[in-house]
């Protein structure tokens, strides 16, 4: 039984840079079978795909934040990270660390999330 | 991007009664290889989403089987036969058809 464990700071100021870690236990993100993604969501709104990473190194971003987005793994560590850029406060929002089905894409198992505000 | 379209956006039951919910597609979600590409989630009060449904039809282990999933190409459903009070919380499809996947607006079930 897989658990995802996102951390990392609660707070930030516009124009910072978001860093948050995904701890994965009770499985490997070597495992060919899963791609390793985020995703958010705004305080009280829907949810937003953010995007993969492959224990191979692939990736892909939404185009919404290709441009200030990068998600990372370290298959060592058996974690995976998420960067984003230039922040602003709509980036507020819960962000969840999930595994996804490879073969058929659905997503099978999140984590608990970590809210992350963002203000001056 | 795929937009998926959820109603109703609101769904007050009764405990016992049973509950509907639709999903509607830009676009069609069927693959070629015979497989809709649509999953149906549960997030209730204060937790992450949890996976109900996949590939339109697929019970999801420890799901209910008064918990069903039904459709194809664009118009698919999610229906509850018999309302139970852990089944209050906001149901989101999504698409995973397509990069980037997208989640619908969700509907929010809720005891009468």
């Amino acid at each position: 039984h897989v658990q995802l464990q996102e951390s990392g700071p609660g707070l930030l100021k516009p124009s910072q840079t978001l860093s948050l870690t995904c701890n994965v236990s009770g499985d490997s993100t070597r495992s060919g079978d899963y791609y390793w993604s985020w995703i958010r969501q705004p305080p009280g709104k829907g949810l937003e795909w953010i995007g993969y990473s492959y224990y191979s190194g692939g990736s892909y971003y939404n185009p919404s934040l290709k441009s200030r987005v990068g998600i990372s793994m370290d298959t060592s560590k058996n974690q995976l990270s998420l960067k984003v850029k230039s922040v602003t406060a709509a980036d507020t929002a819960v962000y969840y660390c999930a595994r996804e089905d490879a073969f058929s894409g659905y997503v099978e198992s999140w984590g608990q999330g970590t809210l992350v505000i963002v203000s001056s | 991007d795929i937009v998926l379209t959820q109603s109703p956006l609101s769904l007050p039951v009764n405990p016992g009664e049973a509950a509907s919910m639709s999903c509607r597609a830009s676009q069609r979600l069927t693959h070629s290889d015979g497989y809709s590409y649509l999953n149906w989630y549960l997030q209730r009060p204060g937790q992450s989403p949890q996976l109900l449904i996949f590939l339109a039809s697929n019970r999801a282990s420890g799901v209910p089987d008064r918990v069903s999933g039904t459709g194809s190409g664009t118009d698919f459903t999610l229906r509850i036969s018999t309302v139970e009070a852990e089944d209050v919380g906001i149901y989101y499809c999504m698409q995973a058809l397509e990069t980037p996947k997208t989640f619908g607006q969700g509907t929010r079930v809720e005891m009468k």
